[in-house]
């Protein structure tokens, strides 16, 4: 069964600094992989989506990287603001039920003033 | 365009109580999906349907049942809720050009 672990599970920074998610996954046959933000009573939104083949994607301030191989993917934040604060979910789509998402627990998010 | 929309927002069950969650999306969007989420855990699988008149069961499908009514609605259904059912409920659809999935607002439930 696929796991996906993320850390760490908060984290909290000054306004302006660069940072850095981690997603880790057990098994390498995946679809995709999809970072997700979630506000505080809300639903998910969508950031970003890497194919299996696809190494990184980039929107704005946001950079994800995938390394199938090695089970990991990264989403890099640049020049954070407090307005990014959120929990970010990280997702793995595979196994056989198409489009099924495995997820991760989250990285809670707090960027201060 | 609404995307995915969810009712209710919130409710609270006794134990026992059957309760119908509705979810519609209007992407024209083949598949759809029912998640649960507890605090200190991923989101889990509860149904999906892959394309109108399907329905499968996901990772956690027990104690729930689910319709595909049209192409548009994907309802999940309580027929006797028990506390452990107490979570948050989310409804997906899916992009099959994109793959990416689009998340409703989420229905608070609480099973006392």
């Amino acid at each position: 069964k696929q796991e996906v672990t993320q850390i760490p599970a908060a984290l909290s920074v000054p306004e302006g600094e660069n940072l850095v998610l981690n997603c880790s996954f057990t098994d390498s046959a995946i679809y995709n992989l999809q970072w997700f933000r979630q506000d505080p009573g809300k639903g998910l939104t969508s950031l970003l989506l890497i194919q299996s083949s696809q190494r990184e994607q980039t929107s704005g301030r946001l950079n994800a990287s995938l390394d199938k191989s090695s089970g990991r993917s990264t989403l890099y934040i640049a020049a954070s603001q407090p307005g990014d604060s959120a929990t970010y979910l990280c997702a793995v789509s595979g196994g056989s039920t198409l489009g099924r998402l495995y997820f991760g627990r989250g990285t809670q998010l707090t960027v201060w003033p | 365009n609404a995307g995915v929309t969810q009712t209710p927002k919130f409710q609270v069950l006794k134990t026992g109580q059957s309760m119908t969650l509705q979810c519609a999306q209007d992407m024209n969007h083949n598949s759809m999906y029912w998640y649960r989420q507890d605090p200190g855990m991923g989101l889990r699988l509860i149904y999906y349907s892959a394309s109108e008149g399907t329905t499968d069961k996901g990772e956690v499908p027990n104690g729930y049942n689910v319709s595909r009514l049209n192409k548009r609605e994907f309802s999940l259904r309580l027929e006797s809720a028990a506390p452990s059912q107490t979570s948050v409920y989310f409804c997906a659809s899916r992009d099959t050009g994109t793959d990416t999935q689009y998340f409703g607002p989420g229905t608070r439930l609480t099973v006392l």
